[in-house]
């Protein structure tokens, strides 16, 4: 099975820059994936890491290390519409495995 | 807009009811995926369809049983409602060929059993 962790919540300011942790333990990795969640949408796909590294998209950037079973996902010059859920997604075989999520806010 | 549509938006039933989800993929899009979401179990994966065949099973009940059509819509049908049932339904769909990297989401619909 699948056990992935991140925070429950984190608040930042307006401008600032925002780096959420996730950590998993899996067997048959393939794939670590990142989606925001604005509260009652659908997930919208952020990110995707399949190798050890760094993948820059703009305001956001996703970083994986596979032996360490560790990714975040930053979030640099926050805007307000920043504010969502921001869920971890790992990848075995073909199942998606989502953790519960990490509530950004982002404050004036 | 994701291109991925879902009816109905909502739908309220009784305990013990069936019910029946639609979604259509976005178009050329081969492979359909549904997920359940509760406030308490998160975003949970249940079941994927691939050019109308099942290729893999999450944590889908008994109770519950999807299928893809020819013309690729898929249905999920929920069967003997309980109300911890209730929950968004989304489904979503990815473009072949790519790995299914990007899951396009569907705006989901809102089951409530009472």
């Amino acid at each position: 099975g699948q056990n992935i962790d991140q925070p429950t919540e984190m608040t930042a300011t307006e401008g600032a820059i925002v780096q959420i942790n996730c950590t998993y333990q899996t067997s048959g990795f393939n794939g670590l994936f990142w989606y925001q969640q604005h509260a009652g949408e659908a997930p919208t796909f952020l990110s995707y890491n399949v190798l050890d590294g760094l993948e820059e998209k703009g305001r956001f950037s996703s970083f994986l290390s596979r032996s360490k079973g560790y990714s975040y996902l930053l979030l640099k010059e926050l805007q307000m519409k920043d504010s969502a859920s921001y869920l971890c997604a790992v990848r075995s075989d073909y199942k998606l495995s989502f953790g519960a999520g990490t509530t950004v806010t982002v404050r004036a | 807009d994701s291109g991925v549509t879902q009816t109905p938006k909502h739908l309220i039933t009784a305990t013990g009811q069936r019910v029946t989800l639609r979604c259509s993929p976005r178009s050329g899009d081969l492979s359909v995926y549904w997920y359940q979401q509760s406030l308490d179990q998160g975003l949970q994966f249940l079941i994927q369809y691939y050019n109308g065949e099942e290729r893999a099973k999450g944590n889908i009940l008994e109770r519950f049983s999807a299928q893809q059509f020819p013309d690729l819509h898929s249905e999920l049908n929920l069967s003997s409602l309980e109300l911890g049932d209730s929950a968004l339904y989304f489904c979503a769909s990815s473009v072949p060929g790519q790995g299914d990297n990007e899951q396009f989401f569907g705006p989901g619909t809102r089951l409530t059993v009472l």
